[in-house]
């Protein structure tokens, strides 16, 4: 059973702070992670298409990277607003076209 | 140039009644996934389709799902005699080609079974 892990589960932060979380998945069998955001009562939001090892994208104060060897990606968020206040999510993509997500890490920024 | 839709937006169906989920995928995206949330749970992939075909459906919690995808556009996503536990949040994306692409969600179709 493929299992998909994200830390931490939740995290509070202040204004202004930056912070990131990780999604842990299986080093084999890899074909793509996906990171998305995901606000209460909205549809998910695609924020990375990673696939190989080493990719690092941005995307405004957002930016994440990805160990395909050692099985992680790691989320940044700079300066954290309460508008980046949301879940987010890691989904593996495995080369026999599984599609595995992770619990998720929910994001609460303060004022 | 519309997003991804989906119909209906909600749907509260009897137990043991089938029904039917709609996606209409923003046009020219050759991948198209269905995934649903249940109450208090994480996201789950359902299926996906590459084109008309769907290389993969061991996602589908049951054999009373099932999913097809005509002319590389619409899918429409099918449960026989609908369990209460098939009550959640069902999603659609779509993307340009499966994996390297950015999937964009549709806005979902709650289905409450009594």
């Amino acid at each position: 059973i493929l299992n998909v892990e994200q830390s931490p589960q939740s995290l509070h932060v202040q204004e202004g702070d930056s912070t990131n979380f990780t999604c842990s998945f299986p080093s084999s069998n890899f074909y793509a992670l996906h990171w998305y955001r995901w606000e209460t009562a909205k549809s998910p939001e695609a924020l990375f298409v990673m696939t190989l090892n080493g990719d690092e994208k941005k995307k405004g104060r957002i930016s994440a990277t990805l160990n395909t060897k050692e099985g992680y990606s790691y989320l940044y968020i700079k300066g954290s607003q309460p508008e980046d206040s949301a879940t987010y999510l890691c989904a593996f993509e495995g080369a026999s076209q599984n599609f595995v997500f992770g619990p998720g890490t929910r994001l609460s920024v303060l004022p | 140039g519309a997003g991804v839709s989906q119909s209906p937006s909600n749907k509260v169906t009897e137990k043991g009644k089938d029904v039917e989920l709609r996606c209409d995928p923003i046009s020219g995206h050759t991948a198209l996934y269905w995934y649903r949330q249940s109450l208090g749970q994480g996201l789950e992939f359902l299926i996906y389709f590459q084109g008309n075909s769907a290389p993969d459906k061991s996602g589908l919690p049951s054999d009373r799902f099932s999913a097809e995808r005509t002319g590389g556009s619409v899918s429409t996503l099918t449960i026989q005699r609908t369990q209460q536990e098939d009550s959640a949040v069902y999603l659609c994306a779509s993307s340009l080609r499966r994996g390297k692409d950015t999937q964009y969600f549709g806005p979902g179709t709650r289905l409450t079974v009594l």
